[in-house]
């Protein structure tokens, strides 16, 4: 299968800071990412879908302002977790896929910590 | 609603023995994708199945056996004989093809502890 890599697997960072998180499509261009996010013993629930070159779409009760979501390019999206603050702790997972109705191949996800 | 049910949220069984995991989805997509996955301690996904709303057939690989039944929107897994590294967390989720694309559900999950 499609291999999907993230970056930072993990990071720890200071309340108000910014922190970004890569995901990487590694063998083929992705025009379609997905990222999630998780908190512990929770489910995977859906954050935005982005499009390669077009602004992303957020789910209900994402803010947009504090989750900015960049797609530039076929194999690269970023998601910037910006003044980070304790409650943003948790288990962010990207996804990608060949086209919008294709099947979704997970990253291995980034567990970001908010001192 | 919740698309993707997954009733059993904690279970525990003594190593060999079988298990089944349940996993109820609710669509009004004629086509659609349905998958599980096992996410161990560490976190990251492991893909174990996906499976398209045509193809009823039952699936076994290895240990592993799923029961797709349209009939009651059941996408159930079971697990023979199982080991202690079966422990982790298992999640059900249905794919449909939304206004954005690619709409993926995911169940809440059910945690799987296998006793040695």
């Amino acid at each position: 299968g499609a291999v999907v890599s993230q970056h930072p697997s993990w990071v720890i960072c200071k309340s108000g800071t910014s922190v970004k998180i890569e995901c990487r499509s590694l063998d083929f261009q992705a025009t379609t990412m997905f990222w999630y996010r998780q908190f512990p013993k929770q489910s995977l629930m859906l954050m935005a879908t982005s499009n390669e070159g077009s602004k992303a779409t957020y789910e209900q009760g994402v803010e947009k302002d504090k989750f900015l979501i960049n797609h530039a390019s076929l194999t690269l999206s970023t998601l910037t977790v910006t003044s980070a603050h304790p409650e943003d702790s948790s288990f962010y997972i990207c996804s990608a896929s060949l086209r919008a109705d294709n099947e979704q191949f997970f990253g291995p996800g980034t567990r970001l910590t908010v001192l | 609603a919740q698309k993707v049910t997954q009733a059993q949220t904690e279970i525990s069984v003594v190593e060999k023995e079988d298990v089944t995991l349940d996993c109820v989805y609710e669509t009004r997509d004629t086509t659609y994708y349905l998958f599980w996955y096992k996410q161990p301690p560490s976190g990251e996904l492991v893909f174990l199945i996906r499976r398209n709303s045509f193809d009823e057939q039952n699936e076994i690989s290895g240990r592993y056996s799923w029961n797709f039944q349209k009939s009651t929107s059941s996408f159930n897994f079971t697990i023979t004989a199982s080991q202690v590294v079966d422990s982790a967390v298992y999640f059900c989720a249905l794919s449909e093809y939304g206004d954005t694309g690619n709409q993926f559900y995911f169940g809440t999950g059910t945690s799987l502890t296998v006793i040695p």
